[in-house]
């Protein structure tokens, strides 16, 4: 069963402008981590956030996560054409034994 | 850079023939996993493991088989393909712990005519 659903499924932008995702989940997380996918390839990690976090930053990514509406986001900043991919949020299940994946989204950045 | 590969990157074969997809890490995490992704859409956990002689199956009922003798490989096994296997095929591992950073492999992309 899917965990997580991202929001938009698509979304186009211009180069520098930023970029917002957003991901929610069913069910009570241990971590939420996010990932992209360049086309046709594997997925790459980004970042990971613990549920007793709120906020967290790498370089131009911000993730915030709240526990109570059971949703997070993820902020792309000054976007450049290079962060087009599909972006995906992940959970750990009740369990902790497995990473469930949602459906992506899509994100343009044109130049 | 993550350490861990697939093979092959594409194959194409026709119905009925018995495949192995091969994946392999060099990191010694004990846990890996199969995931089935078709274009643009979700990933689908079919397969994972603990570590050596563990297997499970996934959410996403497979008609793949997978087996875990050493720790650094975790080869997937189709008997016989048919049309609907079509899909990518990704490897991932990570360490052992909840809700840990995932390593994935480059993909297979599978066509079964």
């Amino acid at each position: 069963s899917q965990q997580g659903e991202e929001d938009p499924q698509a979304l186009s932008i211009q180069e520098g402008e930023n970029a917002t995702m957003n991901c929610s989940y069913k069910t009570s997380i241990n971590n939420l981590q996010w990932y992209r996918q360049n086309s046709g390839r594997g997925l790459v990690h980004l970042i990971l956030i613990r549920s007793n976090e709120r906020e967290k930053h790498s370089g131009r990514l911000r993730v915030t996560l709240d526990t109570s509406k059971k949703s997070s986001s993820l902020l792309i900043t000054a976007s450049r054409a290079a962060d087009t991919a599909s972006y995906f949020c992940a959970t750990d299940d009740t369990g902790g034994f497995k990473t469930i994946f949602g459906a992506g989204t899509r994100l343009f950045v044109k130049a | 850079e993550a350490d861990i590969y697939q093979t092959p990157r594409y194959l194409v074969i026709g119905t009925g023939k018995k495949i192995t997809l091969e994946c392999s890490q060099t990191m010694g995490h004990d846990k890996m996993y199969w995931y089935q992704q078709d274009p643009g859409m979700e990933l689908h956990l079919i397969h994972y493991s603990y570590g050596v002689n563990s297997t499970e199956k996934g959410d996403l009922s497979s008609e793949s088989t997978v087996s875990r003798i050493r720790t650094e490989h975790f080869p997937l096994t189709l008997e016989s393909a048919r049309p609907s296997h079509t899909s990518q095929y990704l490897c991932a591992s990570s360490v052992q712990g909840t809700g840990e950073k995932l390593f994935f492999g480059s993909g297979t992309q599978l066509s079964v005519l």
